[in-house]
């Protein structure tokens, strides 16, 4: 199965500062196709969870664009341009490319 | 509007079975794959099953393979799934989410596994 790695475990940041959230990958997620299927989600306090980012760095409908997702192969980012209070949230990273589907641990954002 | 709405959660014995439904509105449910994925209590996700939108391909979590099953009533518009053996570690939140123009997840049915 692919690992997902993600980190940080936790992210403190300032309200209106950037975040960057880091995953990899144990193998590429370049699938037969030709697209890369690596997935951003967001799981708010108490929520289900939301898909945020597909294929690397697809918005969603609806997603603001201080979202947006980077990377290649192996190595993939999450970043919030300026963290605003409703981003409080754990953050998880999930691959499509290959089965079974896996997520990574999660990044935990906070207000400092 | 898609909604998905998951119901047949509650506490078992270990060893015992269970079946979870996954009821969609608002959506052709026979035109997207259907995943069930979990929560246990203060952890991560985990991902379990999908069947696929023709109902021709399923995948499982190897955690859940040759214990779970995914099936589906496209006239009811309902997805289940078949919980064997169940043990102390299926404890968790199971969502079912379908996979669409994005992901849409129901809000969870509790499974408590236990003596």
């Amino acid at each position: 199965d692919v690992v997902m790695t993600q980190s940080p475990l936790s992210l403190p940041v300032t309200l209106g500062q950037p975040a960057s959230i880091s995953c990899r990958s144990s193998q590429s997620l370049v699938h037969s196709d030709g697209n890369t299927y690596l997935n951003w989600f967001q799981q708010r306090p108490g929520q289900s969870p939301r898909r945020l980012i597909y294929k690397v760095s697809n918005r969603d409908s609806g997603v603001p664009d201080r979202f947006s997702g980077s990377g290649s192969g192996t190595d993939f980012t999450l970043r919030i341009s300026r963290v605003e209070a409703e981003d409080v949230a754990v953050y998880y990273c999930m691959q499509g490319a290959h089965w079974p589907l896996t997520f990574g641990g999660g990044t935990r954002v906070e207000i400092k | 509007q898609v909604q998905l709405v998951e119901s047949g959660g509650g506490v078992v014995q270990p060893g015992r079975s269970l079946r979870l439904s996954c009821t969609a509105s608002g959506f052709i449910f026979s035109s997207y794959a259907i995943h069930w994925v979990r929560q246990a209590p203060g952890k991560g996700l985990e991902w379990l099953a999908v069947l696929s939108y023709d109902g021709s391909v399923e995948y499982y979590a190897d955690s859940v393979k040759g214990r779970f099953t995914i099936s589906r009533d496209k006239s009811k518009n309902t997805l289940w799934l078949q919980m064997n053996s169940l043990r102390v570690d299926d404890t968790a939140v199971y969502y079912c989410a379908s996979q669409g123009g994005t992901w849409h997840w129901g809000q969870g049915t509790l499974v408590t596994v236990s003596s």
